[in-house]
């Protein structure tokens, strides 16, 4: 079974500081996609990736295929930026439905 | 485009009782899933769809049951709520080739109570 890992599970951060999420999963995938769930307990997408390196403003999502790791930075961390970071992947297959990580708290502070 | 819809927003129900929950996307998604969120849990696939007629379990599918006669719609019926069922639910689409899920777009959720 393909299991989804997030480090940290809770994060504090200072406003301008730069943000280090990391994802680790455990058998091969065909993507991986990061996603953001504010307070208010909307999702959005950020980023689908299966090799290389994103990048969509102040985020940067990498995967490393062999490594089966993923990360996500945010950098100049903003208060707005405050949310659960939530790391799923897509073994594909006969289905390709995604496999959730369980998040990451992050609350930057002014 | 409103993207993907949901109703209701909070629904207070009691043991034994039905209802639908309502799912509908504007972007001729060809794949509509159901997850649920429990506190301390990550998001659990209820059932999903990878076209009109054509539904499937996920991990989680007992007490539930779909439907999919549309592209645009895929609600969710619970069959005889439990308090078990408690949680938030979410809808959502995407395009979908050669078995890979693109971009996910999200409903708002839904907020079930079940006494």
């Amino acid at each position: 079974k393909n299991e989804v890992e997030q480090s940290p599970q809770n994060l504090t951060a200072q406003e301008g500081e730069f943000i280090t999420i990391n994802c680790s999963y455990s058998v091969g995938i065909s993507a991986l996609h990061w996603l953001q769930q504010h307070p208010g307990g909307g999702i959005v997408s950020l980023f689908m990736l299966s090799s290389g390196k994103k990048k969509h403003g102040r985020l940067i999502a990498t995967i490393n295929i062999q490594e089966k790791h993923s990360s996500l930075h945010i950098t100049a961390s903003h208060p707005r930026d405050s949310a659960v970071y939530i790391c799923a992947v897509s073994y594909g297959g006969s289905q390709g439905n995604l496999i959730f990580g369980k998040g990451t708290k992050l609350s930057v502070k002014p | 485009n409103a993207g993907v819809t949901q109703t209701p927003k909070f629904q207070v129900l009691k043991t034994g009782q039905s209802m639908t929950l309502q799912c509908a996307q504007d972007m001729n998604h060809e794949y509509m899933s159901w997850y649920r969120q429990d506190p301390g849990m990550g998001l659990r696939l209820i059932h999903y769809s990878v076209g009109a007629g054509i539904t499937d379990q996920g991990e989680v599918p007992n007490g539930y049951n779909v439907s999919r006669s549309t592209t645009e719609d895929f609600p969710l019926r619970l069959l005889s709520a439990a308090p078990s069922q408690t949680s938030v639910y979410f809808c959502a689409s995407s395009f979908w080739a050669a078995n890979v899920q693109e971009t996910q777009y999200f409903g708002p959720g839904t907020r079930l109570l079940v006494l």
